[in-house]
């Protein structure tokens, strides 16, 4: 079974611009979550989308938005990007057939650096 | 608001040279603890997840154990290969809401 895959891998982009990344769970998977990582915070809970909506949000700026599609892809967006916004962003994607079958499992990531 | 707080922050071992990292959490109502495993450039690879305290999962080198406020990830006899960041992550609440609360992680490095 194919994993999580995250693209583009890599984006370089300057302040002011915009940028969207994009996600492919896991077949049969529903939800999508998404996660900052940086050397400083660490990751950082964005989103998570399931069957289309945003069901859990973390405390990030309006900036950052997402959504999710019927066939479970999902896309996050960073508008107006600020130098902070350089990181990488990962996305994981879930089961969540019952409670308990909640493991998440993350993809590769897509590594933005902000100029 | 959910804790999580890993140490040590970093740990070196030489090969074979067993030792434990540990996770401590703070969340009200856990629903799971789970172990990842980050290697440099790449996302975290998904290791055990633990229910409830008492219950304890095993996988070659690596045994992963849980109590009511913390959790240990146990690395017997490790290789260089098992050098990498290990990440500890909750989820906690009701329902099937998926959010982790993650730890900073522990830099494990395992020389010759």
């Amino acid at each position: 079974k194919a994993g999580v895959t995250q693209t583009p891998r890599y984006l370089i982009k300057t302040r002011g611009q915009q940028v969207t990344l994009s996600c492919s769970p896991i077949s049969g998977h529903r939800s999508v979550s998404w996660y900052q990582q940086t050397p400083g915070q660490g990751l950082q809970f964005l989103f998570e989308y399931f069957s289309e909506t945003q069901r859990n949000k973390g405390n990030f700026p309006g900036r950052f938005s997402g959504r999710q599609f019927s066939n479970s892809r999902s896309e996050m967006n960073v508008s107006t990007l600020e130098l902070g916004d350089s990181a990488l962003y990962l996305c994981a994607s879930s089961l969540v057939a019952r409670a308990s079958y909640n493991e998440q499992f993350f993809g590769p990531g897509t590594r933005l650096t902000v100029l | 608001e959910d804790q999580v707080t890993q140490s040590p922050e970093a740990l070196r071992l030489q090969e074979g040279e067993s030792s434990s990292l540990n996770c401590s959490y703070t969340v009200s109502g856990l629903r799971g603890l789970f172990w990842y495993r980050q290697d440099p450039g790449k996302g975290p690879e998904f290791l055990f997840t633990l229910y409830s305290a008492g219950e304890e999962k095993e996988k070659e080198r690596l045994k992963a154990t849980l109590t009511k406020k913390e959790s240990f990830l146990h690395i017997t006899a490790p290789k260089p290969e098992d050098s990498a960041t290990y990440l500890c992550a909750v989820q906690a609440g009701t329902g099937t809401a998926s959010k982790l609360t993650f730890g900073t992680g522990t830099r494990l490095q395992v020389t010759l």
